[in-house]
């Protein structure tokens, strides 16, 4: 059974910093590209970022370029995402997501969620 | 980038009824089209991929179509447990953006 379970999310002030990771099973993680999607309170779905299976294809919402980083560590069948100067925007709970065989952008299995909050 | 608009977005239907949800991309996409259903207090789940493909476990009462830049999802027979927020998103290109969702309720 493929599990993706974050964690990481917490309360943080503007201007901080917030490590998210993602913990897979059940699947063979090196093979598949993997997502952080992204859902403000009471709002719709917001893609954020996506690194491809050797990592050497990665992307990001214009809204996170150049404070976000994404990583994944295949050895612990593992992906992070590193979020550098937070802004109340960024407020949201952060999904990390298995792209599919077919499509790096088709979101097949999805994980529970952890809540970034930015406030002051 | 490609942009998703979604209509309507919400609706309100019984038990039973027909309902179609309609999305449109801003450019030409082939059939890079999937539809996720998502209730209150839970992720998304992938219903429809490649445009028209029911994902395994999904109920036949939902389909799909459409090509190019318009798309349709379609439940029948809607059941109490339809009621759900649904979101188109294209899979063509970086980056893949959702539509801004219709929030389903049954009456």
């Amino acid at each position: 059974e493929v599990q993706l379970v974050e964690s990481g999310g917490g309360l943080v002030k503007p201007g901080g910093s917030l490590r998210l990771s993602c913990a897979a099973s059940g699947f063979s993680f090196s093979s598949y590209s993997m997502n952080w999607v992204r859902q403000a309170p009471g709002k719709g779905l917001e893609w954020v970022s996506s690194i491809s299976s050797s990592s050497g294809s990665i992307y990001y919402a214009d809204s996170v370029k150049g404070r976000f980083t994404i990583s994944r560590d295949n050895a612990k069948k593992s992906l992070s995402l590193q979020m550098n100067n937070l802004r109340a925007e960024d407020t949201a709970l952060y999904y990390c997501a298995r792209g599919s065989y077919s499509s790096s952008w088709l979101f097949e299995y999805w994980g529970q969620g952890t809540l970034v909050t930015v406030s002051s | 980038d490609i942009q998703m608009t979604q209509s309507p977005s919400s609706l309100s239907a019984s038990v039973g009824d027909r309902v179609t949800i309609s999305c449109r991309a801003s450019q030409i996409i082939a059939s890079h089209l999937n539809w996720y259903q998502q209730k209150p207090g839970k992720p998304p789940k992938l219903l429809i991929f490649a445009a028209s493909s029911l994902q395994s476990g999904v109920p036949s009462r939902f389909s799909a179509s459409g090509s190019g830049t318009d798309f349709t999802l379609t439940i029948t027979s809607l059941q109490p447990e339809d009621s759900a927020t649904y979101y188109c998103q294209q899979s063509y290109r970086a980056p893949p953006p959702f539509g801004q969702g219709t929030k389903l309720e049954i009456k």
